[in-house]
């Protein structure tokens, strides 16, 4: 199984201001996700990391708002630029492997004040 | 689409069973299993693939009936650490995508 590291793992932000994400696997995988959970919700995805490309944006998100890159099978990055409080949540990485399974890392606990 | 869950919450004793059932609208390709406990990621328990090729844990069994588009996790014998919140993700195969789309979860409490 793949193991998932994120940093940081909390931030408080002022508004308007961006923050970067950075997630790293212990081994290879074929895709990567970003995910976004409100305390006690389910996890909405965000976007599917592409190496070398553009992500994969879902409806609702766009890539001036959370520019994602991935420069290689096990890092990528995820901006949340021009915070609101609305931008408060818990982000995840994610990662699959070649068995299918698909693993989180520990998320970021972001609070924009 | 997101899938449906149901119960959305269940009390049990130690060592009772469970099932907790995610039902979708779409054509699935996969179903994936997690558990997500307070303040933590959530944790891969188990998938179920198009075809029926079943992995995942001992006491923790589950099914995925293609037909009807359904999948039912089973807890056997729980015990207090099974409590937590299970999700359900599920994949559909569209254009080659292999997004996973959740539930809103099972809320699982496990007493003494």
């Amino acid at each position: 199984s793949a193991v998932i590291s994120q940093k940081p793992s909390r931030d408080i932000c002022q508004r308007g201001t961006s923050l970067t994400i950075q997630c790293q696997v212990d081994s290879q995988v074929t895709m990567m996700f970003w995910y976004r959970q409100q305390p006690g919700q389910s996890l909405t995805l965000i976007a599917t990391a592409n190496q070398g490309s553009e992500a994969t944006y879902e409806s609702g998100f766009v890539i001036d708002k959370f520019p994602i890159s991935r420069p290689n099978l096990t890092f990528s990055t995820l901006t949340v630029s021009n915070m609101s409080p609305e931008d408060s949540s818990i982000y995840l990485c994610s990662g699959r492997d070649n068995s299918y399974e698909q693993y989180f890392g520990p998320g970021t606990r972001l609070t924009v004040t | 689409q997101q899938p449906v869950q149901s119960p959305q919450a269940v009390i049990l004793r130690e060592g009772e069973d469970a099932v907790i059932n995610c039902s979708s609208s779409k054509a699935l390709y996969s179903v994936h299993w997690y558990r997500q406990k307070h303040g933590e990621a959530p944790v891969f328990l188990m998938i179920l693939l198009k075809g029926g090729e079943q992995k995942g844990h001992e006491k923790i069994s589950a099914s995925f009936n293609e037909k009807k588009q359904q999948s039912s996790l089973y807890l056997t014998a729980s015990q207090l650490s099974y409590s937590g919140t299970y999700f359900c993700g599920t994949e559909s195969p569209q254009g080659g995508s292999e997004k996973l789309v959740f539930g809103k979860g099972t809320k699982l409490t496990v007493n003494p």
